[in-house]
Order: C-alpha cells, then structure tokens, then sequence
C-alpha cells in the first residue's frame, strides 16, 4: 500500500533561515513518481517538482532544492534563505505507475516564516 | 494557457440536500481528477476520469459519483449531502501520457458547507 508520511506538522522560522521539511514514503512498486506541492492560504495547490524513482540526482530550482534518497524512502524539501511569502502549507505527494494519476498526500506541514 | 477553474468557489447546502461541482481542466489536458481536502483527513482522492470513463476510484460511498464530457470537463455530485461532506472539492487536470504519472495542476478548489 502506499503511504506518504510528513511528521512536522508545523514549523515556524525567521525570515531568511533555512528550513528543511521531511517527506517519508512506502511503497511496493519500482516505479513511481514523487511530488511536492504548496498550499497558501488562497488554497490551491501550486506545484513545485515531480520526481520519478529512477533519477536520484538532487535538484536546486533558485532558493528550493530537494533531496531524494531511496536508500531510506525520503524525498526532503529544503527553503534556503526562508522569506515571509514562503508562508504556507506543503505537502509531499507520491503517484504509483499503473494508468492512474491517483495521488496518495501527506498530512502536510505547515510552514510559518516571521518577518 | 489558462489554469484549471471550478464553479463555483463556495457553496452552502442543507443536510439531505444533493451539489455538483464542475471543473474545466487545462486545455490539451485528458485526465480529470477530484480530491476532498478536510482538517482531519487531510487530501483524499475521489476518483479520476479519462476519457470519459472513470479510471480509479477512493474510498469513498456511493454517494459521491461524477462525469467527464467529452471535451475533458468534469463534473462531480454529491447526493443526501452529510455534515461531514463539508470540505474543500479540489480539482486537477493532467496530459495523462500513457504510462505515466504526469504532473497534476490544482484549480482552486470548491469550498462546500453543510449546514
């Protein structure tokens, strides 16, 4: 079965600290594909990345960077320099290959940085 | 290119009453899927359509059922609605390449109250 597990549920920063948020996933299948999406407070989900389980190299996108590890199921997100418009909730989500674009969600974490 | 719209953005019904929710996917895009976002359950999916044939289903009752035309927008329909069906209605569309788990884009969501 699939499970995605995002154990911080919030953390709170300084504008301009660094913040890494942690994303735990199962699954059986070989191939399947991991994402990370932003929720502000509007509500949509805006996304950041798709990753699929065969490219391990990490990936930098200006102040964000990801860190996937299959060695240990984990598919971490990282804020460098953390700014006030960062404010929101992520969450890491996985999609097994197999005809569907079902996503499984984390619980997400809730993301504060303070001016 | 526009993004993935929902109409309406809110909405409050009666228990007992019944709601559909309509989605306009991004242009191009095959794949139709729904997610029920709540603060304790989190995202869950609902089901997904291609091509106007229901391609995946959650667990959710039969009282959540839906459609997709065949100009790729969709519509969902909650029958005997239930204090527990208030929630956020997310809506995403993606290119659904065969055999792959393609990016899904988030509209903004249909904000459902059940009084």
């Amino acid at each position: 079965a699939q499970k995605v597990t995002q154990a911080q549920t919030e953390i709170s920063v300084v504008e301009k600290e660094d913040v890494t948020l942690d994303c735990v996933y199962e699954t059986r299948d070989t191939t399947y594909y991991l994402f990370w999406y932003k929720q502000p407070p509007s509500g949509e989900l805006v996304f950041l990345i798709r990753r699929n389980s065969f490219d391990e190299q990490n990936e930098i996108s200006g102040r964000y960077s990801w860190n996937f590890q299959k060695s240990t199921s984990s598919f971490n997100f990282t804020i460098t320099a953390s700014q006030v418009v960062d404010s929101a909730v992520y969450f890491c989500a996985l999609s097994e290959q197999g005809g569907s674009e079902k996503l499984v969600f984390g619980k997400g974490t809730k993301l504060t940085v303070n001016p | 290119k526009a993004g993935v719209t929902q109409t309406p953005r809110y909405l409050i019904k009666t228990r007992g009453q019944q709601v559909t929710l309509s989605c306009s996917p991004i242009s191009g895009h095959r794949s139709v899927s729904w997610y029920q976002q709540t603060p304790g359950q989190g995202l869950q999916f609902l089901f997904e359509y291609f091509s106007e044939t229901q391609r995946n289903k959650g667990n959710f009752p039969g009282r959540f059922s839906g459609r997709q035309f065949s100009n790729s927008r969709s519509e969902m329909n909650v029958s005997t609605l239930e204090l527990g069906d208030s929630a956020l209605y997310l809506c995403a569309s993606s290119l659904a390449l065969a055999g792959a788990s393609d990016t899904q884009y988030f509209g903004p969501g249909t904000r459902l109250t059940v009084l």
